[in-house]
């Protein structure tokens, strides 16, 4: 199973973009890179997943090196509700991937 | 259902009782997940059921923990002689089997163990 690191958290403004990078040097061939969000008291929810490049969806952009032994998840003009937990999990099934601490976002007015 | 249900959404129960918790995956869904997450740290995988069958129950913790999902839907998580050490939230979640595809979660299951 692919290990993860990321901060423990990280602080930002309203309106800035921010990104979160993520660790998994010994991420195999097969696996993806998947992003969850999880707000207090809810579980958490699908951000984004790719395997290799840039991925871009209405949230937010994943950006994947050609060694792919990091990802980083870009938050594009983040508002206050943007404040959560964010997860990156690295696998090739669901029951592979394997949730860590994740990185506490802070978005400040 | 529009999502992913658990009941109950608190469970308070004494140290040895047995507590059952349930979900309620999103219609069409073969893939279930139980995970439990601590305080202040992400969601522990337990179990993964394909259909009725758990295809991997290498995360449970122990064999007080048993899960069934007899019919390919509804899923039980069951605790035998409960500890304190077992209080967590529980959360389920479904996908539609594939591979890596989107988990959906439920709200989870508080479980105090007193």
């Amino acid at each position: 199973l692919a290990k993860t690191t990321q901060p423990i958290s990280m602080d930002s403004y309203e309106g800035q973009e921010v990104n979160i990078t993520c660790s998994h040097n010994n991420i195999a061939t097969n696996d993806y890179i998947t992003w969850y969000q999880q707000f207090p008291s809810q579980g958490p929810r699908f951000i984004i997943q790719g395997y290799k490049t840039k991925v871009t969806n209405e949230v937010a952009s994943l950006f994947i090196p050609a060694d792919r032994k990091s990802s980083t998840l870009s938050l594009p003009r983040v508002s206050l509700s943007d404040t959560a937990v964010y997860y990156c999990l690295v696998g090739e099934y669901n029951n592979d991937m394997r949730f860590g601490a994740g990185t506490r976002l802070t978005v400040k007015p | 259902g529009a999502g992913v249900s658990q009941t109950p959404s608190n469970k308070v129960t004494e140290k040895g009782k047995y507590v059952e918790l349930r979900c309620d995956p999103i219609s069409g869904h073969t893939a279930l997940y139980w995970y439990r997450q601590s305080l202040g740290q992400g969601p522990e995988f337990l179990i993964y059921f394909q259909g009725t069958g758990a295809a991997d129950d290498s995360g449970l913790p122990n064999d007080r923990f048993f899960a069934v999902r007899p019919e390919g839907s509804v899923s039980t998580l069951k605790i035998q002689r409960t500890e304190r050490g077992d209080s967590a939230v529980y959360l389920c979640a479904s996908s539609s089997g594939l591979f890596t595809d989107t988990q959906y979660f439920g709200p989870g299951t508080r479980l105090t163990v007193l």
